[in-house]
């Protein structure tokens, strides 16, 4: 069975950083792209920043992008979002998921499964 | 940017056929996907490549495009299967975009 656990979220100030972790089990680790996607309190889903399973390319939705860092070790099952600079309009759960293929190019490719999330609040 | 429009709400009694919309430029081009949001729980995909569901979602659901409308359709809704939805595509630059969600209410 798939699982991802997200953790090291918690309460940062503005202009701060946290990094966030996701721990896989349940399958191959490096054969397969992963993702981060948010969600506001009360608010819907965004995507975030996608890592291919080598961890080679990246990629970053222009909310983010030269903020956060996602990174990837294959040898530990570990999948890592560094968030630094935040914002108030970061606050969000941020969710892990698995994308089906080992790349991310192409529309033929989804996020399963997720992980619970990890809440990240920025406040002073 | 590019966005995916949804309806914020649909309302059906039990046993009732749930349709929920998704309005997107590039949908002729893009495949569709859609999610279900339980309260307090992380999404569950419901639907892959416009009309294909995943092994263990009822057969109650099932997806469709058609032009620039992506459309989810429960058949017989349940009142478990109410919550949020979020269809999903991707725009010509590749990056990922999520429909802004759609509550459903079955009662």
């Amino acid at each position: 069975e798939v699982q991802l656990l997200e953790s090291g979220g918690g309460l940062v100030q503005p202009g701060g950083s946290l990094r966030l972790s996701c721990a896989a089990s349940g399958f191959t680790f490096s054969s397969y792209a992963m993702s981060w996607v948010r969600q506001a309190p009360g608010k819907g889903l965004e995507w975030v920043s996608v890592i291919s399973g080598s961890g080679g390319s990246t990629y970053y939705a222009d909310s983010v992008k030269g903020r956060f860092t996602i990174s990837r070790d294959n040898s530990k099952n570990r999948l890592y979002l560094q968030m630094n600079s935040l914002r108030a309009e970061d606050t969000a759960v941020y969710f892990c998921a698995k994308l089906i293929r080992s790349s991310w190019s192409g529309n033929s490719n989804w996020f399963d499964p997720w992980g619970q999330g990890t809440l990240v609040t920025v406040s002073s | 940017s590019y966005e995916l429009t949804q309806p914020p709400s649909v309302s059906v009694s039990p046993g009732q056929t749930a349709r929920i919309t998704c309005s997107g430029e590039a949908l002729p081009r893009e495949n569709s996907y859609w999610y279900q949001q339980k309260s307090g729980q992380a999404p569950v995909l419901v639907i892959y490549e416009d009309n294909k569901r995943p092994s263990g979602i009822p057969e109650r659901f099932s997806g469709s495009s058609s032009g620039t409308m992506a459309t989810l359709t429960i058949s017989g809704a349940q009142v478990e299967d109410e919550g949020d939805y979020y269809c999903y595509s991707t725009d010509s630059s590749n990056n990922g975009v999520f429909g802004g969600g759609t509550k459903l209410t079955v009662l």
